[in-house]
């Protein structure tokens, strides 16, 4: 049972424009979500976090939507650069606590 | 600063066997989380350990173990080996078990494979 879904295994953009990821979640207890950046051979690194008490937080060019009663969020990305071509995964808990549900992951290709 | 360091990088192992992966955390950082990575799938946690003890354990059979030194590295165990076990294993550390859980910094991980 997979509480946590990120339906596209992969995204292309093109540089400069918008990225949209996307992230549908089943679990009504979800109160923390999270989006977490992969490059190949490191460790996720986190990018930026909401709370079921808001339902948009900013930072930078990196913006999360929290849409609570369609249980979806996105991530958006304004200008994407080159350097965002990763991995992003999406993971929820209940509380901010360690036990995270993560999604399968979308990676993003920004296209020159 | 060295961030989170994982050994070894890759491991080969037979169904059966046991395997040991160890992790030292972030300098500064008391407590450390073991996720398990399948191929294309997103991390599960394993479970935490602060203070040398196990805090919280995620939906893992008692083949995963683990420990924590007074060093507050850490180690993973896994005993009698199964395919599914396969995946990349990964190390994050963070300052408290209090510490909100975007605040902890993860290892390029281990990548186990069972033959």
């Amino acid at each position: 049972d997979q509480q946590v879904k990120q339906n596209s295994p992969s995204l292309s953009v093109q540089e400069g424009r918008i990225s949209i990821l996307n992230c549908d979640y089943t679990n009504s207890m979800f109160d923390y979500f999270l989006w977490y950046k992969k490059y190949p051979a490191e460790g996720p690194t986190f990018l930026i976090s909401i709370s079921s008490i808001k339902d948009k937080n900013e930072d930078g060019r990196f913006t999360v939507f929290l849409n609570k009663s369609a249980k979806h969020l996105s991530l958006h990305i304004v200008p994407s650069q080159p350097g965002d071509s990763a991995v992003y995964f999406c993971a929820a808990s209940v509380g901010s606590n360690y036990q995270l549900i993560w999604g399968a992951g979308t990676k993003l290709i920004i296209k020159p | 600063d060295a961030g989170v360091t994982q050994s070894p990088t890759h491991l080969i192992k037979t169904r059966g066997q046991q395997v040991t992966l160890r992790c030292s955390p972030k300098s500064g950082h008391d407590t450390v989380s073991w996720y398990q990575q399948a191929l294309g799938q997103g991390p599960q946690f394993i479970f935490q350990y602060y203070e040398e003890e196990e805090r919280q354990r995620g939906n893992f059979p008692d083949r995963f173990s683990g420990h924590q030194f007074p060093n507050y590295s850490s180690e993973l165990n896994v005993n009698a080996l199964l395919l599914g076990d396969s995946a990349l294993y990964l190390c994050a550390s963070s300052l408290t078990p209090g510490t909100s859980v975007g605040e902890q910094f993860f290892g390029p991980g281990t990548r186990l494979t069972v033959l």
